[in-house]
């Protein structure tokens, strides 16, 4: 079968720096995604990986290793607006989405 | 502005009633896609299309049925059959090429009375 591993819960401090990892087994691969969910809202679009390596937007930055399978979602300087989902989605060779259940990160003053 | 609108946010069903979740987007998009999502799991795909009038079933589409008669609107019908039908639903949208991002409304929420 094809699976997304992602912790369920993660806290935090204000002002600190957070990994989340994502570890996938899939039929094939054609890129990873990382969204953004607020409670009782739509995902927002992060990041997307393809090639091995960091990509860094901002605060945010997402490391990808295809030979292990693992994805990174790597935030800095994290502020309370940061408290939220973070979901993994990997494509694979069919050009389907499939879905990890999502990290819920918890940020504390 | 250009997005994807969901309606309602809220949707109450009773036992043996069908339901509609309206999804419409002005992002000229080709694709859309409707997905359950339920506590702790992740999103899973109920139907999709990739062009107007052509639709396939995902991974759980029974008990909906969808219809794809203009390329803005995209509704999801949750019939009697669907014994569980309590969930948050997600409307998402995409250009054609494969490695867009999907863009997502606000979602529907439907509960059973």
């Amino acid at each position: 079968g094809q699976n997304i591993d992602q912790p369920t819960e993660m806290t935090a401090t204000e002002g600190a720096i957070v990994q989340i990892n994502c570890t996938y087994q899939t039929s094939g691969f054609n890129g990873l995604f990382w969204y953004q969910q607020h409670a009782g809202e739509a995902p927002t679009f992060l990041s997307y990986n393809v090639l091995d390596g960091l990509e860094e937007k901002g605060r945010f930055s997402s490391f990808l290793s295809r030979s292990k399978g693992y994805s990174y979602l790597l935030l800095k300087e994290l502020q309370m607006k940061d408290s939220a989902s973070y979901l993994c989605a990997v494509k694979n060779s069919n050009y389907q989405l499939i879905w990890g259940a999502g990290t819920k990160l918890i940020i504390k003053p | 502005d250009g997005g994807i609108t969901q309606s309602p946010k809220y949707l109450f069903r009773k036992e043996g009633q069908n339901v509609t979740l309206s999804c419409e987007q002005n992002l000229n998009h080709d694709a859309m896609y409707w997905y359950r999502q339920d506590p702790g799991q992740g999103l899973r795909l109920i139907y999709y299309s990739q062009i107007v009038n052509d639709f396939q079933k995902g991974d759980i589409a029974e008990g909906y049925s969808v219809s794809r008669e203009k390329k803005e609107s995209f509704p999801l019908t949750v019939t009697s059959a669907q014994k569980n039908p309590t969930a948050f639903y997600l409307c998402a949208s995409k250009p054609g090429r494969e490695i867009q991002p999907q863009h997502f409304g606000d979602g529907t929420r439907l509960s059973i009375l």
